[in-house]
């Protein structure tokens, strides 16, 4: 079983839809929760983060995190054909004094269509 | 800043040549990190870097070398390529922030193709 698990999906939804992305981990020392959201043909960016539990908002995206099931979401409001790409889920441990390379999930294929 | 650039974009290979694959970064990034994306694999890290002239292992490190000697270059080495190396290949660079989550930058990738 892989550390972090994420299904990949093809996930197509109607433009205006809320989205959830999700993924599942085992390691309980994980603290930080990237999305990353990655464009066909590109290299994957930094969408959003968060530490260790709760919820963070960023516009239309929000991060949520739940420590005691080990699942981690991130919801997309009012989707636009334009958020069509894949989204993957990274997390890392907290480190004293450095940083650890995160683990990424499989990720997820969004298409929002018209 | 040009960021984080890889090349070539493109590459044909034979079963059994070899081929450097160039990542550089312009950020003053210390670590360093190279991965293969595969359909339905998503990302695995194969080498990482935390700093000049120190290297280690990912997750599937097997048949491609790496070396750092300057903190701006992050070469990754197929030794004798094989069809099972096909893949999407990204280089990412980062700065540790003291313990804090580790924003990777990636480069636009490198299309192999071994045939």
């Amino acid at each position: 079983q892989k550390e972090v698990e994420q299904d990949p999906g093809p996930l197509s939804v109607p433009e205006g839809a809320i989205v959830s992305l999700n993924c599942t981990y085992s390691n309980s020392a994980f603290q930080y929760f990237m999305w990353y959201r990655q464009y066909s043909r590109k290299g994957p960016e930094l969408l959003m983060y968060t530490y260790s539990s709760g919820n963070k908002e960023d516009g239309r995206f929000t991060a949520q995190v739940d420590k005691s099931s080990k699942y981690i979401s991130l919801f997309i409001r009012d989707s636009q054909p334009s958020d069509s790409a894949t989204y993957l889920c990274a997390m890392s441990p907290h480190a004293s004094g450095g940083s650890y390379i995160p683990t990424f999930g499989r990720g997820t294929s969004l298409i929002v269509h018209p | 800043n040009a960021g984080v650039t890889q090349t070539p974009k493109f590459q044909v290979l034979k079963t059994g040549q070899s081929m450097t694959l160039q990542c550089a970064q312009d950020m003053n990034h210390e670590y360093m990190s190279w991965y293969r994306q595969d359909p339905g694999m998503g990302l695995r890290l194969i080498h990482y870097s935390v700093g000049a002239g120190i290297t280690d292992q990912g997750e599937v490190p097997n048949g491609y070398n790496v070396s750092r000697s300057t903190t701006e270059d992050f070469p990754l080495r197929l030794l004798s390529a094989a069809p099972s190396q096909t893949s999407v290949y990204f280089c990412a660079s980062s700065r540790p922030s003291g313990g804090a989550y580790n924003e990777q930058f990636f480069g636009p990738g490198t299309r192999l193709t071994v045939l």
